[in-house]
């Protein structure tokens, strides 16, 4: 398997202007999350699907960011409008629901910097 | 969940044994403990996890005491490509909810 699969892996945007992030998790694992990290705030969870269905998005720091996992297979990130503090990098991860669940498995990450 | 501390840094050589403590005295009693390692520019990537006694896989080696109320990752004969960051996790191991501290920043040098 590839492993869960970002994209972009590296962004650069003007401050007001929408941005997508997407993820591909591992083929079978029922359970997808996003995470962002920077130097001041570390890992941070923003929100988590199980069978593509949201069940915690209370890191979801406001209005301007939303999820949505249309199928087991994809997910999209979305923030609009960007603002410079948005910049990090932002993880996805997929695991296999059950006493497994704390073995998440990361993608490499999308840098995001807002401009 | 559970708080953990752990050191903020450690220094280590090329062929030592590296051990790594976390405290999490609030742990409840169906809480795991996990650890997890993050190389720079990449994703955290899961190590070990335990529940009692001692753990141990082809990487590291997890020591939890009776009182489960602190552990110890081990890792036998550490190289430069060891240095990373990494993380103690204490949670149920239902819900999914994977809450990252500051972790441990391990610098290995030859």
């Amino acid at each position: 398997d590839a492993g869960v699969i970002q994209s972009p892996r590296h962004e650069v945007t003007e401050m007001g202007q929408e941005v997508t992030l997407r993820c591909k998790p591992i083929s079978g694992h029922n359970s997808l999350f996003w995470y962002r990290q920077t130097m001041m705030r570390g890992l941070e969870l923003l929100i988590y699907f199980n069978n593509n269905v949201p069940i915690d998005d209370s890191g979801m720091p406001e209005d301007r960011f939303s999820a949505k996992m249309p199928n087991a297979s994809f997910s999209t990130l979305k923030i609009q409008p960007s603002e410079p503090r948005d910049s990090a990098v932002y993880f996805c991860a997929s695991s296999f629901g059950g006493l497994s669940s704390y073995e998440q498995y990361f993608g490499p990450g999308t840098r995001l910097t807002v401009t | 969940l559970a708080k953990t501390t752990q050191p903020i840094s450690m220094d280590s050589y090329e062929g030592q044994e590296v051990n790594i403590t976390c405290s999490h005295n609030n742990i409840a009693t169906n809480d795991y403990i996990t650890w997890y390692q993050q190389f720079p520019s990449q994703g955290p990537r899961f190590i070990i996890q335990g529940y009692k006694t001692k753990v141990t896989n082809e990487v590291a080696s997890l020591f939890i005491p009776a009182d489960r109320k602190s552990s110890t990752l081990s890792l036998p004969r550490v190289s430069l490509s060891d240095t990373a960051v990494y993380y103690c996790l204490v949670g149920p191991p239902y819900g999914n909810k994977l809450v990252f501290g500051a972790g441990t920043i391990l610098r290995v040098k030859s």
